[in-house]
């Protein structure tokens, strides 16, 4: 039962559109959501968190947005950058106790057009 | 900067051999979580431990063990390696209390052939 939910395998953007990354969960315990960053060969690396009594959170280029009653968080990247091609995950923290790990998205694979 | 090494980046075992993936955090951070990625399957929490000697299981343990003798140091063991567990493996570590970020290692991609 995937709890964490990334539809898109990929996505294409031009350099200096908007990106919009989106991610759906189903366990309403989730109290803590965070999008990493992944190049090929290397470990993911963090980019913005939001926690489940906000409803945005904006660092730089890089905004997510979440709505707690579609069960449903985006990551918007403004303008897009070549850097930006990866594949980003997103991931979510379970409050009901049990192992502390993040339950992550199968992840979406971003490309940037020049 | 937080800094997570593993001991390997690429590895080739044989299906039987014992295989150990070692992984250092060098920010004191208490807790400490093995993943694994495969296509189309995203990370999946094999072990987590959040003291010295302290571990639990995460998603999918079967067919692993972990070892966390010492603070910065957190093991990942396959006692029997087969070919189902060739895999990227990644090791992360998270400050107690603090946010819940987590920063990964490099990752080994292991093949069991």
């Amino acid at each position: 039962d995937q709890q964490v939910k990334q539809n898109s395998p990929s996505l294409s953007v031009q350099e200096g559109r908007i990106s919009i990354l989106n991610c759906d969960y189903t366990n309403s315990m989730f109290d803590y959501f965070l999008w990493y960053k992944k190049y090929p060969a290397e470990g993911p690396t963090f980019l913005i968190s939001i926690s489940s009594i906000k409803d945005k959170n904006e660092d730089g280029r890089f905004t997510v947005f979440l709505n707690k009653s579609a069960k449903h968080l985006s990551l918007h990247i403004v303008p897009s950058q070549p850097g930006d091609s990866a594949v980003y995950f997103c991931a979510a923290r379970y409050s009901g106790g049990g192992a502390d790990g993040l339950t992550f998205g199968k992840g979406t694979h971003l490309i940037i057009q020049p | 900067d937080v800094k997570v090494t593993q001991s390997s980046r690429y590895l080739v075992k044989r299906t039987g051999e014992k295989v150990f993936l070692e992984c250092v955090q060098d920010m004191d951070h208490e807790n400490m979580f093995w993943y694994r990625q495969d296509p189309g399957l995203g990370l999946r929490l094999i072990y987590f431990s959040y003291d010295v000697k302290m571990k639990e299981k995460g998603d999918i343990p079967e067919g692993y063990s972990v070892s966390r003798e010492k603070k910065e140091r957190f093991s990942l063991i396959l006692e029997s390696a087969s070919t189902n567990q060739t895999s990227m493996y990644l090791c992360a570590s998270r400050r107690q209390g603090g946010s819940y970020e987590q920063y990964f290692g490099p990752g080994t991609r292991l093949t069991v052939t």
